[in-house]
């Protein structure tokens, strides 16, 4: 049984657009949510994070909105730009087990041109 | 570069080999991992170390083992593997386990395929 599920497994953009990529969870008890980038031929890179005391949080052209109550986090990105193709993982982690953080499938997102 | 560097970027194998998988890391970090991704499913978590000692292992066949002989560097050994072992298996780091909300930091992977 998933407890992170990513329900696109892809998304298509225009260039300068905005991409939304969302994400569900089932574990009421997740309190840190991350989002990680992985190109081809290469491990996953950190992206930005969130913790369960906020309900946003920004970094540059990236944006995370978590809604607790819909267990729902989604991951903005504006402007889109090329180099954003790539997949995007979601995964939360659970209090006092940051050892085990849960990964979602990932959703491939093409920027076009 | 983050730091991990895992070899080889790709292993082919039979079933009845012995091989096994290496991941150094070069950022002073005291938790190591060993993570599996099959096409089409999600990241999922096989070992866990954190200061030379297993913490986690997550209901893996035997088939695979472990071997961490320092913080540094992280081995997984591989014997009698099956084709759907087939997989790409990324090693990660973390500073400390003990602290709250750790990035991962990810090798490249190594590719694996079982014949």
């Amino acid at each position: 049984d998933q407890q992170v599920k990513q329900n696109s497994p892809s998304l298509s953009v225009q260039e300068g657009r905005i991409s939304i990529l969302n994400c569900d969870y089932t574990n009421s008890m997740f309190d840190y949510f991350l989002w990680y980038k992985k190109y081809p031929a290469e491990g996953p890179t950190f992206l930005i994070s969130i913790s369960s005391i906020k309900d946003k949080n920004e970094d540059g052209r990236f944006t995370v909105f978590l809604n607790k109550s819909a267990k729902h986090l989604s991951l903005h990105i504006v402007p889109s730009q090329p180099g954003d193709s790539a997949v995007y993982f979601c995964a939360a982690s659970e209090k006092g087990r940051d050892d085990k953080i849960i990964f979602g499938k990932g959703t491939r997102l093409h920027i076009l041109p | 570069e983050t730091g991990v560097t895992q070899t080889p970027r790709h292993l082919v194998m039979g079933m009845t080999n012995k091989k096994s998988l290496k991941c150094e890391q070069h950022l002073g970090h005291n938790a190591m991992y060993w993570y599996k991704q099959s096409a089409k499913k999600p990241l999922e978590l096989m070992f866990v170390y954190n200061f030379k000692e297993q913490t986690e292992n997550n209901s893996v066949p035997s088939r695979f083992s472990p071997e961490c002989p320092n913080s540094s560097h992280l081995f997984l050994h591989l014997h009698t593997l099956q084709p759907e072992d087939s997989a790409l298996y990324l090693c990660a780091s973390s500073q400390d386990m003990r602290g709250a909300n750790e990035k991962l930091f990810f090798g490249s992977g190594t590719q694996l395929s079982v014949l």
